[in-house]
């Protein structure tokens, strides 16, 4: 089992540029989740999927972000127009019912 | 609802020394507990987890919790601090929300320096 795993691993863009990451959860999980990682704020979960239906967005800050869950194998979060404020460690994690989460090992935004 | 709370946000230890990471939670029912550990630059990774059973939980490298419920703690200790422990770490406690999935609720960390 190869993980969670998220790409791109590091992402630098200029402001006002779309950002999007990538989550392949594992196989069989059926809940994936997205959380934002800085040293003000700590963990924050911005979204969460169950069997790819979002349930919870209410983490998300603004319109300018959004995430797409269109398969078991795939989602992606996308930041359209990015900002400075948004430089921060965005994870996804993936879990089945009633287990802990798994990480991926995240991608670093840096918005310049 | 339910909550987590950890002690101290910065914790340092001698190497060889007993590590003891505090964590207390909130809860009406009885919790599914969590400890998860990040090294610099990467995910959190599962250190061990309580599911009520056995009250003392061993995890992996070396570290246990022991589930109190008269003390609402699920404390994180190992005997012996390595170097290779200097990390963070995150109590965590699963809880069902307003959609009435299980969702994780993290607490805020606790460094672990480990003194040489």
């Amino acid at each position: 089992d190869a993980g969670v795993i998220q790409s791109p691993r590091h992402e630098v863009t200029e402001m006002g540029q779309e950002v999007t990451l990538r989550c392949k959860p594992i196989s069989g999980h059926d809940y994936l989740f997205w959380y934002r990682q800085t040293m003000m704020r700590g963990l924050e979960l911005l979204i969460y999927f169950n069997n790819n239906v979002p349930i919870d967005d209410s983490g998300m800050p603004e319109d300018r972000f959004s995430a797409k869950m269109p398969n078991a194998s795939f989602s992606t979060l996308k930041i359209q127009p990015s900002e400075p404020r948004d430089s921060a460690v965005y994870f996804c994690a993936s879990s089945r019912t009633g287990d802990g989460y798994t990480f991926g090992s995240g991608t670093r935004l840096t918005v310049v | 609802a339910q909550s987590v709370t950890q002690l101290g946000s910065h914790v340092s230890v001698s190497e060889g020394a007993l590590v003891l990471l505090r964590c207390n939670y909130s809860s009406s029912v009885p919790p599914y507990l969590f400890w998860y550990v990040q090294y610099p630059n990467q995910g959190l990774q599962l250190l061990l987890k309580y599911t009520s059973a056995a009250t003392l939980v061993k995890g992996i490298n070396g570290f246990e919790a022991e589930f109190k419920k008269s003390e609402t703690s699920f404390h994180l200790t190992k005997p012996s601090a390595h170097m290779s422990d200097a990390a963070e770490y995150f109590c965590a406690v699963s809880e069902p929300d307003n959609f009435g999935n299980e969702k994780l609720t993290f607490g805020t960390g606790t460094r672990l320096t480990i003194i040489p």
